[in-house]
Protein backbone atom coordinates (compact mmCIF):
# COMPACT_ATOMS: atom_id res chain seq x y z
CA UNK A 1 0.00 0.00 0.00
CA UNK A 2 1.51 3.12 -0.92
CA UNK A 3 -1.43 5.60 0.29
CA UNK A 4 -2.79 6.16 -2.49
CA UNK A 5 -5.94 4.64 -3.83
CA UNK A 6 -7.49 4.61 -7.07
CA UNK A 7 -10.91 3.30 -8.12
CA UNK A 8 -12.32 1.72 -10.12
CA UNK A 9 -9.75 -0.77 -10.95
CA UNK A 10 -10.51 -2.04 -14.12
CA UNK A 11 -13.16 0.13 -16.54
CA UNK A 12 -14.57 -1.14 -19.86
CA UNK A 13 -16.38 1.66 -21.64
CA UNK A 14 -17.76 2.52 -25.58
CA UNK A 15 -16.44 5.70 -27.25
CA UNK A 16 -19.93 7.93 -26.57
CA UNK A 17 -19.78 6.74 -22.71
CA UNK A 18 -18.99 9.06 -20.05
CA UNK A 19 -17.14 7.86 -16.91
CA UNK A 20 -14.62 9.18 -14.50
CA UNK A 21 -11.73 8.19 -12.78
CA UNK A 22 -11.14 8.74 -9.26
CA UNK A 23 -8.12 8.99 -6.85
CA UNK A 24 -7.43 9.49 -3.39
CA UNK A 25 -4.37 10.13 -1.13
CA UNK A 26 -3.86 9.74 2.67
CA UNK A 27 -0.31 10.77 2.47
CA UNK A 28 -0.98 14.68 3.13
CA UNK A 29 1.08 15.63 0.11
CA UNK A 30 0.26 18.97 -1.93
CA UNK A 31 0.62 18.06 -5.23
CA UNK A 32 -1.31 15.30 -7.65
CA UNK A 33 -0.78 13.92 -11.21
CA UNK A 34 -2.42 11.86 -13.44
CA UNK A 35 -0.29 9.53 -15.41
CA UNK A 36 -1.34 7.34 -18.58
CA UNK A 37 1.07 4.27 -19.09
CA UNK A 38 0.80 2.59 -22.29
CA UNK A 39 2.58 -0.89 -23.53
CA UNK A 40 5.93 -0.32 -24.51
CA UNK A 41 6.14 3.72 -24.04
CA UNK A 42 7.41 5.58 -21.14
CA UNK A 43 4.71 6.71 -18.37
CA UNK A 44 3.50 10.08 -20.20
CA UNK A 45 2.19 12.81 -17.60
CA UNK A 46 -0.94 13.98 -18.07
CA UNK A 47 -1.79 16.48 -15.57
CA UNK A 48 -0.55 17.93 -12.62
CA UNK A 49 -2.06 19.90 -9.51
CA UNK A 50 -0.48 21.72 -6.79
CA UNK A 51 -2.42 22.90 -3.54
CA UNK A 52 -6.07 22.45 -5.90
CA UNK A 53 -4.54 24.52 -8.68
CA UNK A 54 -3.76 23.33 -11.94
CA UNK A 55 -0.02 23.62 -12.92
CA UNK A 56 0.37 21.66 -16.10
CA UNK A 57 -1.87 20.55 -18.95
CA UNK A 58 0.70 18.24 -21.12
CA UNK A 59 -1.18 18.80 -24.44
CA UNK A 60 -3.80 16.20 -23.43
CA UNK A 61 -7.00 16.34 -25.41
CA UNK A 62 -9.75 17.52 -24.33
CA UNK A 63 -11.66 14.39 -23.81
CA UNK A 64 -9.97 13.97 -20.76
CA UNK A 65 -10.78 16.50 -18.32
CA UNK A 66 -9.51 16.76 -14.66
CA UNK A 67 -10.98 17.88 -11.47
CA UNK A 68 -8.74 18.64 -8.06
CA UNK A 69 -11.82 19.45 -5.47
CA UNK A 70 -9.40 19.43 -2.82
CA UNK A 71 -5.71 18.45 -2.10
CA UNK A 72 -6.38 14.84 -1.35
CA UNK A 73 -8.67 14.37 -4.31
CA UNK A 74 -8.36 13.83 -7.90
CA UNK A 75 -10.35 12.89 -10.62
CA UNK A 76 -10.22 12.35 -14.58
CA UNK A 77 -13.33 12.47 -16.10
CA UNK A 78 -13.99 10.72 -19.69
CA UNK A 79 -15.94 11.56 -22.38
CA UNK A 80 -16.37 10.49 -26.03
CA UNK A 81 -13.24 8.31 -25.90
CA UNK A 82 -11.21 6.44 -28.94
CA UNK A 83 -10.32 2.98 -28.86
CA UNK A 84 -6.23 4.38 -28.31
CA UNK A 85 -7.19 5.56 -24.93
CA UNK A 86 -7.10 1.81 -23.61
CA UNK A 87 -4.44 2.41 -21.37
CA UNK A 88 -3.50 1.91 -17.63
CA UNK A 89 -3.85 5.55 -15.62
CA UNK A 90 -2.09 5.99 -13.20
CA UNK A 91 -2.46 8.74 -10.23
CA UNK A 92 0.58 9.59 -8.03
CA UNK A 93 0.67 12.40 -5.40
CA UNK A 94 3.85 14.18 -3.63
CA UNK A 95 5.14 16.39 -0.81
CA UNK A 96 6.08 18.98 -3.24
CA UNK A 97 6.56 19.69 -7.02
CA UNK A 98 10.11 21.35 -6.51
CA UNK A 99 13.23 19.20 -6.76
CA UNK A 100 14.30 17.43 -4.15
CA UNK A 101 13.74 14.49 -1.95
CA UNK A 102 10.07 15.95 -1.20
CA UNK A 103 9.10 15.62 -4.41
CA UNK A 104 9.19 11.61 -4.83
CA UNK A 105 5.78 10.28 -5.98
CA UNK A 106 3.87 7.96 -4.62
CA UNK A 107 1.59 5.89 -7.37
CA UNK A 108 -1.68 4.61 -6.98
CA UNK A 109 -2.12 0.97 -8.38
CA UNK A 110 -3.89 2.37 -11.93
CA UNK A 111 -7.23 2.14 -13.18
CA UNK A 112 -7.11 -0.14 -16.49
CA UNK A 113 -9.11 1.26 -19.07
CA UNK A 114 -10.56 -0.33 -22.20
CA UNK A 115 -12.23 1.79 -24.64
CA UNK A 116 -14.47 -0.34 -27.03
CA UNK B 1 13.98 17.87 -24.31
CA UNK B 2 14.42 14.37 -22.29
CA UNK B 3 15.42 10.79 -23.55
CA UNK B 4 16.27 7.75 -21.46
CA UNK B 5 17.28 4.59 -22.84
CA UNK B 6 17.44 1.58 -20.78
CA UNK B 7 17.13 -2.15 -21.92
CA UNK B 8 13.95 -3.78 -22.43
CA UNK B 9 14.54 -7.00 -20.95
CA UNK B 10 16.90 -8.60 -18.57
CA UNK B 11 17.00 -12.11 -17.19
CA UNK B 12 18.80 -13.64 -14.11
CA UNK B 13 19.08 -16.24 -11.98
CA UNK B 14 17.94 -16.61 -8.28
CA UNK B 15 20.48 -15.59 -5.91
CA UNK B 16 22.47 -13.95 -8.87
CA UNK B 17 23.75 -10.32 -8.94
CA UNK B 18 21.75 -7.75 -11.88
CA UNK B 19 22.46 -4.65 -13.07
CA UNK B 20 20.05 -2.27 -14.99
CA UNK B 21 21.69 0.80 -16.60
CA UNK B 22 20.35 3.99 -17.84
CA UNK B 23 21.87 7.03 -19.95
CA UNK B 24 19.91 10.34 -20.32
CA UNK B 25 19.98 12.92 -22.13
CA UNK B 26 17.83 15.81 -20.25
CA UNK B 27 18.24 19.45 -19.61
CA UNK B 28 18.06 21.09 -16.25
CA UNK B 29 19.10 17.84 -14.34
CA UNK B 30 18.52 17.18 -10.75
CA UNK B 31 18.74 13.59 -9.92
CA UNK B 32 17.47 10.37 -10.88
CA UNK B 33 15.03 7.99 -9.70
CA UNK B 34 14.31 4.28 -9.96
CA UNK B 35 10.79 2.97 -9.74
CA UNK B 36 9.55 -1.25 -9.52
CA UNK B 37 6.35 -1.92 -10.79
CA UNK B 38 5.00 -5.47 -10.59
CA UNK B 39 2.39 -6.68 -13.35
CA UNK B 40 -0.74 -4.92 -12.31
CA UNK B 41 0.52 -3.06 -9.54
CA UNK B 42 1.35 0.56 -8.96
CA UNK B 43 5.19 2.00 -9.83
CA UNK B 44 6.57 1.97 -6.61
CA UNK B 45 9.61 4.20 -5.33
CA UNK B 46 13.27 2.35 -4.43
CA UNK B 47 15.77 5.17 -4.78
CA UNK B 48 17.04 8.47 -5.58
CA UNK B 49 20.97 9.76 -6.86
CA UNK B 50 21.28 13.63 -6.74
CA UNK B 51 24.99 13.39 -6.34
CA UNK B 52 27.38 11.69 -8.02
CA UNK B 53 28.19 7.70 -6.45
CA UNK B 54 26.25 4.80 -4.93
CA UNK B 55 23.39 4.57 -3.08
CA UNK B 56 22.85 1.81 -0.61
CA UNK B 57 19.41 0.37 0.14
CA UNK B 58 19.65 -3.08 1.27
CA UNK B 59 20.10 -5.42 -1.30
CA UNK B 60 19.40 -2.92 -4.06
CA UNK B 61 22.11 -0.14 -4.74
CA UNK B 62 21.43 2.99 -7.47
CA UNK B 63 24.68 4.84 -8.86
CA UNK B 64 24.70 7.97 -11.05
CA UNK B 65 27.73 9.75 -12.90
CA UNK B 66 26.54 13.00 -13.73
CA UNK B 67 29.74 13.55 -16.15
CA UNK B 68 28.53 10.70 -18.17
CA UNK B 69 24.92 11.20 -17.90
CA UNK B 70 24.30 7.65 -16.68
CA UNK B 71 22.88 5.46 -13.84
CA UNK B 72 22.34 1.94 -13.08
CA UNK B 73 20.36 -0.17 -10.38
CA UNK B 74 22.04 -3.11 -8.75
CA UNK B 75 20.15 -5.33 -7.36
CA UNK B 76 21.90 -8.08 -5.38
CA UNK B 77 20.99 -11.64 -3.86
CA UNK B 78 17.79 -11.75 -6.39
CA UNK B 79 14.80 -13.29 -5.21
CA UNK B 80 11.97 -14.28 -7.08
CA UNK B 81 9.89 -11.34 -6.18
CA UNK B 82 11.86 -9.57 -8.08
CA UNK B 83 10.81 -9.93 -11.32
CA UNK B 84 8.97 -6.84 -12.56
CA UNK B 85 9.72 -3.67 -14.46
CA UNK B 86 12.47 -1.13 -13.40
CA UNK B 87 11.60 2.20 -14.70
CA UNK B 88 14.64 4.97 -14.47
CA UNK B 89 13.29 8.82 -14.08
CA UNK B 90 14.94 11.84 -14.17
CA UNK B 91 14.17 14.68 -12.22
CA UNK B 92 14.38 18.10 -13.94
CA UNK B 93 14.43 21.46 -12.15
CA UNK B 94 12.32 23.00 -15.39
CA UNK B 95 8.40 23.30 -14.37
CA UNK B 96 5.84 21.24 -12.70
CA UNK B 97 6.47 18.25 -15.34
CA UNK B 98 9.83 17.60 -13.50
CA UNK B 99 10.23 13.48 -13.28
CA UNK B 100 10.37 11.85 -16.54
CA UNK B 101 10.34 7.83 -17.26
CA UNK B 102 12.00 5.75 -19.04
CA UNK B 103 10.04 2.76 -21.16
CA UNK B 104 11.23 0.35 -18.46
CA UNK B 105 13.14 -2.89 -18.09
CA UNK B 106 11.21 -6.06 -17.67
CA UNK B 107 13.63 -8.14 -15.02
CA UNK B 108 12.42 -12.07 -14.92
CA UNK B 109 14.24 -13.88 -12.30
CA UNK B 110 14.39 -17.68 -13.35
CA UNK B 111 15.36 -20.61 -10.52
Amino acid sequence: ETGVTQTPRHLVMGMTNKKSLKCEQHLGHNAMYWYKQSAKKPLELMFVYSLEERVENNSVPSRFSPECPNSSHLFLHLHTLQPEDSALYLCASSQALAGGPTDTQYFGPGTRLTVL
Amino acid sequence: GQSLEQPSEVTAVEGAIVQINCTYQTSGFYGLSWYQQHDGGAPTFLSYNGLDGLEETGRFSSFLSRSDSYGYLLLQELQMKDSASYFCAVRVLTGANNLFFGTGTRLTVIP
